[in-house]
């Protein structure tokens, strides 16, 4: 298996653009997760999909974050517009139960976002 | 909500000792506590996990300890390698959601 595969790896953006981040899961995984990770506060939760159903979305920092799950093998995380503070790197991670009941969750290896 | 903090944040040791990581977490709910890995420019990856009905859990130079009553796990690794530098992240479940410590930078040295 390919494992968790996100696109791009770098993006670089001035500061108002649209930026549009992508995850395809390990097959066969129901779960789907995205993280960000910055120095200041370290590895968040930003949003769990179970059953490509949105679970808890309480991590997401505010309106100008979204996220899709249209199908099994695709997520996306939208940032509209995108700050300077959204620089960080971002972790598509999947899982084959629920979240926090011992399934490993596989990471994808990240989205390095840089807003200028 | 929930809360786990994690000591040391760097720690050095030389190739052969040991290391060990502790973290403590506030959810007494909580059952279920990962440990991570992360190399430089990669994801995180699970290398040893425990549930709150075992104390203690071991693979190979990497055990895990879990004290239920006092809210904390420890992470020790025995005979350290080089490739063992790398950051540390202790997790655990609470409800819904899914709680990373703040990391530990381990650095091995030849």
């Amino acid at each position: 298996d390919a494992g968790v595969i996100q696109s791009p790896r770098h993006e670089v953006t001035e500061m108002g653009q649209e930026v549009t981040l992508r995850c395809k899961p390990i097959s066969g995984h129901n779960s789907l997760f995205w993280y960000r990770q910055t120095m200041m506060r370290g590895l968040e939760l930003l949003i769990y999909f179970n059953n490509n159903v949105p679970i808890d979305d309480s991590g997401m920092p505010e309106d100008r974050f979204s996220a899709k799950m249209p199908n099994a093998s695709f997520s996306t995380l939208k940032i509209q517009p995108s700050e300077p503070r959204d620089s960080a790197v971002y972790f598509c991670a999947s899982s084959s139960g629920v979240l926090g009941q011992g399934y490993e969750q596989y990471f994808g290896p990240g989205t390095r976002l840089t807003v200028t | 909500g929930e809360n786990v903090e994690q000591h040391p944040s760097t720690l050095s040791v030389q190739e052969g000792d040991s290391a060990v990581i502790k973290c403590t977490y506030s959810d007494s709910a909580s059952n279920y506590f990962p440990w991570y890995k992360q190399e430089l420019g990669k994801g995180p990856q699970l290398i040893i996990d425990i549930r709150s009905n075992v104390g203690e859990k071991k693979d190979q130079r990497i055990a895990v300890t879990l004290n239920k009553t006092a809210k904390h796990f420890s992470l020790h690794i025995t005979e350290t390698q080089p490739e063992d530098s790398a950051v540390y992240f202790c997790a655990a479940n609470y409800g819904q959601n899914f709680v990373f410590g703040p990391g530990t930078r381990l650095s091995v040295l030849p």
